[in-house]
């Protein structure tokens, strides 16, 4: 079983619906959790972390973490053809120490099609 | 948020040569920063992590000979291919974690596109 698992895609969502992006994690005493966009060729930045369970909300974007189930999702609103990218899933699985590694999934990718 | 610079951006390069990338923790010290490789139309893989005056950890498979990490100061990272040939063709990105209240989050160089003739 991978550590970060999502689905590769391609997910197509129409101009101006909710894109639902989702990603399971192994290791239950996970602490962090990461969403990057990757647009082709360049490198990952960041749209959102979460820490909590809940929701947690920036703008269109909408983390959700359910600790108890091992699952992490976006959720992308009123989707735009500027959305379109890999979006990937990190987690990670401390607080302690600032030297811990991030674990990538795969990552989803994601097509807003007009 | 923290800025990470990484360059060069693109290099192209003839086989047997050596690469050096170089990435900077601009506006914060980073004590760790991490190396990745991604080939076209894959997921990022970690390479190594690069620890600041001591030796980097190396991820299993990665052979250290062959890529050379030094971390000789609190803001900088170098990544060096050595002897490069055409399957070390790729996309390497460095990150570190912001300093402050953002050290649980990491922080992405641009990326080097590494072409080897």
């Amino acid at each position: 079983q991978k550590e970060v698992e999502q689905n590769s895609g391609p997910l197509s969502v129409p101009e101006g619906a909710i894109a639902s992006l989702n990603c399971t994690y192994s290791d239950r005493g996970s602490q962090s959790f990461f969403w990057y966009r990757q647009y082709s060729g360049k490198s990952p930045e960041l749209i959102m972390f979460i820490y909590s369970n809940g929701d947690k909300e920036d703008g269109r974007f909408t983390a959700q973490l359910n600790k108890a189930s091992q699952y992490v999702s976006l959720l992308i609103r009123d989707s735009q053809p500027s959305d379109s990218a890999t979006y990937l899933c990190a987690v990670r699985p401390t607080f302690r120490s600032s030297a811990s590694k991030i674990i990538f999934g795969s990552g989803t990718r994601l097509s807003i099609r007009p | 948020g923290a800025v990470v610079s990484q360059h060069p951006s693109r290099v192209i390069c003839k086989s047997g040569t050596s690469v050096k990338i170089e990435c900077r923790s601009l506006d914060f010290q980073a004590t760790t920063m991490f190396w990745y490789r991604q080939f076209p139309k894959k997921s990022l893989m970690l390479m190594a992590t690069s620890n600041e005056g001591s030796k980097a950890t190396y991820e299993q498979g990665v052979e250290k000979d062959k890529f050379l990490i030094n971390h000789a100061s609190l803001t900088l990272s170098t990544l060096t291919v050595t002897s490069a040939h055409p399957e070390d063709s790729s996309f390497y990105i460095c990150s570190a974690p912001g300093g402050g209240q953002a050290k649980n989050i990491q922080y992405f160089g641009a990326g080097t596109r590494l072409s080897v003739l």
